[in-house]
This record gives C-alpha cells, sequence and structure tokens, in this order.
C-alpha cells in the first residue's frame, strides 16, 4: 500500500497568515493527488484536485502543488472559518490511501 | 446538485452484519461514477473501503475483502454496504462518496452516519 505521511499533525495559526502543510507519498503518485477539509461533526469537502487544480466554489486562498512523492498545501491567508482538519488522498493506486490529516486551529 | 445519504442501523452486536445504503439524488447512479464507501473511527482518520459500479463492478481494499459485499440497485438510485463479522473496532462514521469514472477524487460526500458495534 501507499503510505501517505503528511506534517504537522497540528498547526496553531493567526487569522491572515500563511499556513502550509507537507504530504510525502511513499512511492510515485504522479499528480493523482487531492485535498480535503472536514470541519468538525462534517463530511470532508474537495478542495484541490490533481495536486494543483481548482475546484469549482472554492476559495483561491487554498492552493497545491507538487507531484510524484512530495506535495504541498497552503492556504495562504487564514481566515476563521478555516479551522478544520485537512487530509490528503492518493488516487493512483489500489488500495487508495488518506494521510493522518492535518488539523488547523486559530490562534 | 447531487447529493447522497447514508441510512441504517446506528448499533450492530458483535459478529452482526453492519448493512447501509445510500441513497443518491440529483444525479443517475448509472451515470459514469464510482459509489465509494469511505469510513472513519472516531477521533481518527479516514480508510477507503470500496467501490462499485452500476454495472457491478468493484473494488475493495484487501484490507476489508474478506468481509465486504457492495451491490447496486439501479430502479432505487441507491447503493449498499455488508460488513460480516463485526468487532469494536469497526465502529466509526461510515460516508458514501462519488468519485467520476478514472483516477479522479471523491466529490461530493453524504453526511456520514456513526455505526457503533456494541452488545
Amino acid at each position: 500500500d501507499i503510505v501517505m505521511a503528511q506534517s504537522p499533525p497540528y498547526v496553531s495559526v493567526t487569522p491572515g497568515e500563511e499556513v502550509s502543510i507537507a504530504c510525502r507519498a511513499s512511492e510515485g503518485i504522479g499528480n493523482y493527488l487531492y485535498w480535503y477539509q472536514q470541519k468538525p461533526d462534517q463530511a470532508p469537502t474537495l478542495l484541490i484536485k490533481f495536486a494543483s487544480q481548482s475546484v469549482s466554489g472554492v476559495p483561491s486562498r487554498f492552493s497545491g502543488r507538487g507531484s510524484g512523492t512530495d506535495f504541498t498545501f497552503t492556504i495562504s491567508s487564514l481566515e476563521p472559518e478555516d479551522a478544520a482538519t485537512y487530509y490528503c488522498q492518493q488516487g493512483y493506486v489500489h488500495p487508495l490511501t488518506f494521510g493522518g490529516g492535518t488539523r488547523v486551529d486559530i490562534k | 446538485q447531487v447529493q447522497l445519504q447514508e441510512s441504517g442501523p446506528g448499533l450492530v452486536k458483535p459478529s452482526d452484519t453492519l448493512s447501509l445504503t445510500c441513497t443518491v439524488s440529483g444525479d443517475s447512479i448509472r451515470s459514469p461514477n464510482w459509489w465509494g464507501w469511505i469510513r472513519q473511527p472516531p477521533g481518527q482518520g479516514l480508510e477507503w473501503i470500496g467501490y462499485i459500479y452500476y454495472t457491478g463492478s468493484v473494488h475493495y481494499n484487501p484490507s476489508l475483502k474478506s468481509r465486504v459485499t457492495m451491490s447496486v440497485d439501479t430502479s432505487k438510485n441507491h447503493f449498499s454496504l455488508k460488513l460480516t463479522s463485526v468487532t469494536a473496532v469497526d465502529t466509526a462514521v461510515y460516508y458514501c462518496a462519488r468519485k467520476k469514472d478514472g483516477r479522479n477524487p471523491f466529490d461530493p460526500w453524504g453526511r456520514g452516519t456513526l455505526v457503533t458495534v456494541s452488545s
């Protein structure tokens, strides 16, 4: 199975600041990397597809980059409503696997 | 707007079978999509269970494959999950989700339903 290692597991950020989350795949997955946001007691929602492609309706402060094994997700200017857990997921091979999540708190 | 809604018992006894259904609205289950299940134990991360195409083709996570069966009912526009011989470790929020054919992400997801395994 491809292991998706996310870091950091937790980060506390002041509104307006930038936050970046790393996701490393244990083997190459091309650009088949997706980012989800999960707010407390809600289902995950898709934010970024194919490593860097924006999703309709998602604010432009959310972005992604990377390919192969190393990926980064960035929130350029954190808003209070961005408090959530963020997950990466590889869609390259079965079994599909998720990163362990990064919880983003607001200071 | 596509919506998915999980339904089924919230409490299952150990060694019994967990059965859930996901009803799809706003899209035909015959469309070129895979219909999937993902679960999340309380306070933990996400685990892909598997997905099914309307033709009945399936892909299961090998870690659960021996206990999982998925089916689709095109007349009711819903699909189902059965997980046999459950134990406490199967306690989780179970989500259904749509995935377009090909190497695509899950979008959208249902709201999820908590299934507790306990006697």
